[in-house]
């Protein structure tokens, strides 16, 4: 039972065309992330934001771009897809614990082809 | 800086055998530690976490891992492997920055079959 969706899980495009993955989480989370993921490799950070308005670029430099207009939405754009945006993307929200520790809740992720 | 290192990407058991999967980290003040697992096709769930308020800490799935600060190790272990723990395991950091809120470090991973 997923409390944060992504959508679409697979999308093969053309190169130059724009696209948007969506993620929205129902559990009021103020900090969503982006990761990016190769096959057989680990997450980088592309974008995070700590809620409505508030953006940050992440550790791995990426060409898309974010907004966080409503506390469970997050979707991520890419202007014009190339063969090198073929990744997939994972979001995740998190709460700070009790105990201090920041559990993120990822997506299932979106696979993105870029032919 | 944080950093994890998980040594050996692949690891291969027999159904049955003790899974030890390895995670090394790096951080300048007292770290969150957590591991991961992702099933094919799947975002990332998480397994178990260390907080501080014991040093073995319980997760799901009959895992557990050990925190041991003078080796700076967090090795998580499941007694007999199943068939269904064949998945990608990420180990990874955090601390909690005034600034920036908390941000996790991830290792590259650790993908562990599981052989009948």
């Amino acid at each position: 039972e997923a409390d944060i969706y992504q959508t679409p899980r697979y999308l093969v495009i053309g190169t130059g065309k724009k696209i948007t993955l969506e993620c929205s989480q129902t559990m009021g989370h103020d900090k969503m992330y982006w990761y990016q993921q190769d096959p057989g490799m680990e997450l980088h950070l592309i974008h995070y934001s700590y809620g409505v308005n508030s953006t940050e670029k992440g550790d791995l430099s990426s060409e898309s771009t974010v907004s966080r207009i409503r506390t469970e939405h997050f979707p991520l754009t890419l202007e014009s897809a190339r063969p090198s945006h073929t990744s997939q993307y994972l979001c995740a929200s998190s709460e700070q614990g009790a105990d201090g520790a920041n559990v993120l809740t990822f997506g299932a992720g979106s696979r993105l082809t870029v032919l | 800086a944080q950093s994890v290192t998980q040594l050996g990407s692949h690891v291969s058991v027999s159904e049955g055998a003790l899974v030890l999967l390895r995670c090394n980290y790096s951080s300048s003040v007292p770290p969150y530690l957590f591991w991961y697992v992702q099933y094919p096709n799947q975002g990332l769930q998480l397994l178990l976490k260390y907080t501080s308020a014991a040093t073995l800490v319980k997760g799901i799935n009959g895992f557990e891992a050990e925190f041991k600060k003078s080796e700076t190790s967090f090795h998580l272990t499941k007694p007999s492997a199943h068939m269904s723990d064949a998945a990608e395991y990420f180990c990874a950091v955090s601390r909690y920055l005034e600034t920036s809120g908390s941000r996790l470090t991830f290792g590259e991973g650790t993908q562990l079959t599981v052989n009948p």
